[in-house]
């Protein structure tokens, strides 16, 4: 089945700073890549999401990029603010089944 | 448009008891998605319905169970509860078919004592 890793596990960057969130996964047949923020106490919720014929998508300050030869998909986040600290998730998907990395949790410092 | 309902929000049980949580869908989704989250761990997939039926099952023992409903709610039944079941259960819909989006429900709050 799908192994889907995800790195760091925390992350602490300054106010302004960006943010960089790497997921890796081992089914080549995985085409649809989701990003879920989960903050304290909240569900999950899906801010970005990519599919395997794109290989960039932006959303504001938000963007993801994925190089399916690779195997990786990344979640971009530039001018980070307090309210971007959360956990986030990054799954890979073929058809229904999906796949969630071990999470990030990202703290920004004012 | 009222997105994924859970109940209970929390539930207590003892050991070797049985839990039942509840899941509506948005409307108009057929999928389910079932998923544990221990206390600072990731989403383990539990279960997956659709238009009724199980389609897939995680690395759960049989004591998780559950169903779906014809009206597309489900049931997420666990018997024999064990301390380390003590989790947040959260629920997701999805609208079926391939490379779909799912939207998750609150969560219940399961504690085993």
């Amino acid at each position: 089945g799908e192994n889907v890793e995800q790195h760091p596990s925390t992350l602490s960057v300054q106010e302004g700073d960006s943010a960089v969130i790497k997921c890796t996964y081992s089914d080549s047949a995985s085409n649809y890549f989701p990003w879920y923020k989960q903050e304290l106490g909240k569900r999950p919720q899906l801010i970005i999401d990519i599919r395997s014929n794109v290989g960039e998508k932006k959303d504001q300050r938000i963007a993801v990029t994925l190089n399916k030869t690779a195997k990786h998909f990344s979640l971009h986040i530039t001018e980070t603010q307090p309210e971007d600290s959360a956990v986030y998730f990054c799954a890979a998907s073929r058809g229904n089944q999906f796949y969630f990395g071990t999470g990030t949790s990202l703290t920004v410092i004012p | 448009e009222a997105g994924v309902t859970q109940s209970p929000t929390h539930l207590i049980k003892t050991r070797g008891q049985q839990a039942t949580l509840r899941c509506s869908p948005i409307s108009g989704h057929t999928s389910v998605y079932w998923y544990q989250q221990a206390l600072g761990l990731g989403l383990q997939f539990l279960l997956w319905y659709d238009e009724g039926e199980e389609r897939n099952r995680g690395n759960f023992p049989p004591r998780f169970s559950g169903r779906q409903f014809p009206n597309y709610s489900s049931e997420l039944n666990v018997n024999a509860l064990e301390l380390e079941d003590s989790a947040l259960y959260l629920c997701a819909s999805g609208s079926g078919g391939g490379r779909e989006t799912q939207y998750f429900g609150p969560g219940t709050r399961l504690l085993v004592l």
